[in-house]
């Protein structure tokens, strides 16, 4: 079992719906990256949490920590929002980020 | 924001010869750089961990004379792939951590490396 796990693997939307892409770990954090990676291969980091509740413009994303579970929303979805979303973990006990095998979102006009 | 400059976004090279790619903090200073490999419909793969001034930490199953790592700044890594081979052929990216902010990440755009 993976320690950080995405769902669903891969996702097809719409233009205009509300996305939510799931992450569960199973590991002490220190923080919870969403990341975004483009068919070219670079990727940005949307958002870094460590307790509640992001929103930056369509996007938010929220986090519980007793549960261990994080949601990435897309509210109003449109085709540039298609990419690989990505959950990554800072753990406690280190420095290096644990990632999730990412969550491929296409979204139609 | 921050960003990392990664170049070069793609090279090809032959078999046997050695490639350099960096990573260079624009507008902060990186403490840490780290260093992924990622295949074809996989996550991000640690190869290795360098500080500022220091050695490299390469991760189990990492050749560390195949892949050298230099972080003589704050501002500059540079992962070099020696007498690269076909099977060295993925898509290598970086991510920096900056000094003053423990828990952030700014990756770069990653180098697509091919050796035929």
């Amino acid at each position: 079992k993976n320690e950080v796990e995405q769902s669903p693997q891969n996702l097809t939307a719409q233009e205009g719906e509300f996305i939510t892409i799931n992450c569960s770990y199973s590991v002490g954090i220190s923080a919870l990256h969403w990341l975004q990676q483009h068919p070219g291969g670079g990727i940005v980091s949307l958002f870094m949490l460590s307790s509640g509740k992001k929103k930056h413009g369509r996007l938010i994303a929220t986090i519980n920590i007793q549960e261990k579970h994080s949601s990435l929303h897309i509210t109003a979805s449109h085709p540039r929002d298609s990419a690989v979303y990505i959950c990554a973990v800072l753990e406690t006990s280190g420095s290096r980020l644990t990632f999730g095998e990412g969550t491929q979102l296409t979204v139609n006009p | 924001g921050a960003v990392v400059s990664q170049h070069p976004s793609r090279v090809i090279c032959k078999s046997g010869t050695s490639v350099k790619i960096e990573c260079r903090s624009l507008d902060f200073q990186a403490t840490t750089m780290f260093w992924y490999r990622q295949f074809p419909k996989q996550s991000l793969m640690l190869m290795a961990t360098s500080n500022e001034g220091s050695k490299a930490t390469y991760e189990q199953g990492v050749e560390k004379d195949k892949f050298l790592i230099n972080h003589a700044s704050l501002t500059l890594s540079t992962l070099t792939v020696t007498s690269a081979h076909p099977e060295d052929s993925s898509f290598y990216i970086c991510s920096a951590r900056d000094r003053r902010e423990f828990y952030g990440y700014t990756f770069g755009s990653g180098t697509r490396l091919t050796v035929v």
